[in-house]
């Protein structure tokens, strides 16, 4: 168990431009979820899966942003058309619900994404 | 709705002092969990504790301390001791009833400790 896993740690891409990101979760939670953390402010959580269905979405997420966990196991999360608001680390957690809340959530260590 | 408020951004303390970093919550469920993680500059989140609703108890973790209060609807956090590796941003966040749908975090408090 290496932990969540998030590739890349960096994307510096143009506006107008599409990105994708990886998240690995810990192979066996079934829970997985996507947050936006701006500079000088807290993770905003943006959507959620338990295995591959998507449970909840935020009114973050514009129709720009679409996530995916076609196998319960990794998730993308692509950003179409990309603006300089988007610039943001883009931060996946993982756990196991039921009896997810003794340990929290897992972090991974996050991408950081800049639109120039 | 749910809200936490970590009204301390920034905090300086030279090595050894002890540090309290504040955390006010606002729900209106019954149970809920309140967590605090770290965050060092390589940016992941670093799971420090969670309470749930129902415990009031305070918790001593090594140089760590917790106190918890529903009357002030207050969860801050106490360092003793500190140390430089101690340099971070911490974040308090909540996470309401039994559905584990979110975490609704503060804004977080950049700690540094001088040396």
């Amino acid at each position: 168990d290496t932990g969540v896993s998030q590739d890349p740690r960096h994307k510096i891409t143009k506006r107008g431009q599409n990105v994708t990101f990886r998240c690995d979760p810990i192979s066996e939670h079934n829970r997985l979820y996507w947050y936006r953390q701006t500079l000088g402010q807290g993770p905003e959580f943006l959507t959620y899966f338990q295995n591959e269905a998507q449970l909840e979405k935020s009114r973050l997420l514009s129709d720009r942003f679409s996530a995916e966990r076609p196998k319960g196991s990794f998730s993308t999360l692509e950003i179409q058309r990309t603006e300089q608001g988007d610039s943001a680390m883009y931060l996946c957690a993982s756990t196991s619900f039921p009896g997810h809340m003794p340990s929290g959530y897992t972090f991974g260590s996050g991408t950081r994404l800049t639109v120039v | 709705a749910q809200k936490v408020t970590q009204a301390q951004t920034e905090i300086s303390v030279v090595e050894k002092e002890d540090v309290t970093l504040d955390c006010v919550y606002e729900t209106r469920d019954t149970t809920y969990y309140l967590f605090w993680y770290k965050q060092p500059p390589s940016g992941e989140l670093v799971f420090l504790i969670r309470r749930n609703s129902f415990d009031e108890q305070n918790e001593i973790s090594g140089r760590y301390s917790w106190n918890f209060q529903k009357s002030t609807s207050s969860f801050n956090f106490t360092i003793t001791a500190s140390q430089v590796v101690d340099s971070a941003v911490y974040f308090c966040a909540l996470s309401s009833g039994d559905t584990g749908n979110q975490f609704y975090f503060g804004t977080g408090t950049s700690l540094t400790v001088i040396p």
